[in-house]
Formats: structure tokens, C-alpha cells, sequence
């Protein structure tokens, strides 16, 4: 688990401020996701990457934006934060994808995020 | 849209009983369905996962079962102890792609 790291850990901005939420992982694995959680709904995908240089939209995407240019690295960016983005985020890797029969997925420990 | 619905939102049973819980998916093309465990304040954690090609599988007191046909799966705890007291998620794979969806979450408590 100490293989994918979440920084910061906890997170207090202000409605309309531009946050970033980063997540590394050292196992080199190629699959990266980033999950919101809130009560009531479970775990929802945000954005999911399959590589460097390649991402795609998950269930929730609006108001998100990310990137992948280095394999361990993904970051997650609020553009303009809102009150509904107040959640806990988790960030998460896995060495293959379910196309191709699946494999264990890792979280990080998460980032609790507050939009006052 | 793709859907996960799980069943009980909370379950409390006592030390010693069997706890199961059940997910329904609609994908019909979902080949892959892993069990997570999250502790309070913790992050998820894979206990058993299962797929498409298998229709039970165990690992100690852990069991899930698949009914492709019916499109359900369902978690089998038994010899619950204090420690299995956390939330439980089930998932599904979407198709042929890399995502999963999750079902709500199942709060088990297991009353000493």
C-alpha cells in the first residue's frame, strides 16, 4: 500500500479557487483512476488513464480536468471548486485493465477535500 | 446507463453468524466482480474478486457466488468476527473497458 501515495491528505478551499490533488504511485503500473466517495453513493469514477498520455472520462468528469505525463504521476485539478466537490477523493492503479482480464486495483489513502 | 444496486445498505449480525450481501449489475457484458473492504477512515481494500468464467470462489471464511443468467453476485462471510465490521462495496467491470462501477456500499457491524 505505501506504493501510492496521496498528497495533500486534507484539503480546505474556497468556492471558484483552482485545486490540485496529486497522486504517485512507484509500482509502475500502466491503469490510474481517480474516484470520488460521498455518502450514499459509493465509490464514483472520475477520470481514468490507461497510460501516459492517455485519459478518459469516468461517470462524474464535469468540473474536473487531469493529466498523466509521467506514468507515476496523476494528477486530479479543480478548476473552479464548487461546494458539490466537497468529497473524499481517492486515487487508485492496477497493472492491467478489465479488458483484459483484470487485476487487483490499489487505493491511495485519500484526500478529504472541503469547498466552504 | 450501467448499474450496480446492492443489498442491504447495513446489515448487523452477531459474532459467530454468517452475513451475505448482494449485488445486481446490468451489464450483461461485465466480466469481472471484485469485493472491497473499507475500514473507518481507511481506504479500499480488495478481498476477493471473481470472474465471468467461475461461478464461486473461496478463501478462508470469504466466499462469492455469480449467477450470470440472473445478472447477481453476492458475498458470503462466515465465522463473522468483530474485525469483519466495516463497509463493503461491490463492482463490476462496463464492458470491454477498464472501468468499474460500484454498487452503494453495505455497512455489517458484528455485534461480541
Amino acid at each position: 500500500d505505501a506504493g501510492i501515495t496521496q498528497s495533500p491528505r486534507y484539503k480546505i478551499t474556497e468556492t471558484g479557487r483552482q485545486v490540485t490533488l496529486m497522486c504517485h504511485q512507484t509500482w509502475s503500473h500502466s491503469y490510474m483512476f481517480w474516484y470520488r466517495q460521498d455518502l450514499g453513493h459509493g465509490l464514483r469514477l472520475i477520470y481514468y488513464s490507461a497510460a501516459a498520455d492517455i485519459t478518459d472520462k469516468g461517470e462524474v468528469p464535469d468540473g474536473y480536468v487531469v493529466s498523466r505525463s509521467k506514468t507515476e504521476n496523476f494528477p486530479l485539478t479543480l478548476e473552479s471548486a464548487t461546494r458539490s466537490q466537497t468529497s473524499v477523493y481517492f486515487c487508485a492503479s492496477s497493472e492491467s485493465g478489465w479488458a483484459s482480464g483484470g487485476s487487483e486495483q490499489y487505493f491511495g489513502p485519500g484526500t478529504r477535500l472541503t469547498v466552504t | 446507463g450501467e448499474n450496480v444496486e446492492q443489498h442491504p445498505s447495513t446489515l448487523s449480525v452477531q459474532e459467530g453468524d454468517s452475513a451475505v450481501i448482494k449485488c445486481t449489475y446490468s451489464d450483461s457484458a461485465s466480466n469481472y466482480f471484485p469485493w472491497y473492504k473499507q475500514e473507518l477512515g481507511k481506504r479500499p481494500q480488495l478481498i476477493i474478486d471473481i470472474r465471468s468464467n467461475v461461478g464461486e470462489k473461496k478463501d478462508q471464511r470469504i466466499a462469492v457466488t455469480l449467477n450470470k443468467t440472473a445478472k447477481h453476485f453476492s458475498l458470503h462471510i462466515t465465522e463473522t468476527q468483530p474485525e469483519d465490521s466495516a463497509v463493503y462495496f461491490c463492482a463490476a467491470s462496463i464492458r470491454a473497458t477498464n472501468k468499474l462501477i460500484f454498487g452503494t456500499g453495505t455497512l455489517l457491524a458484528v455485534q461480541p
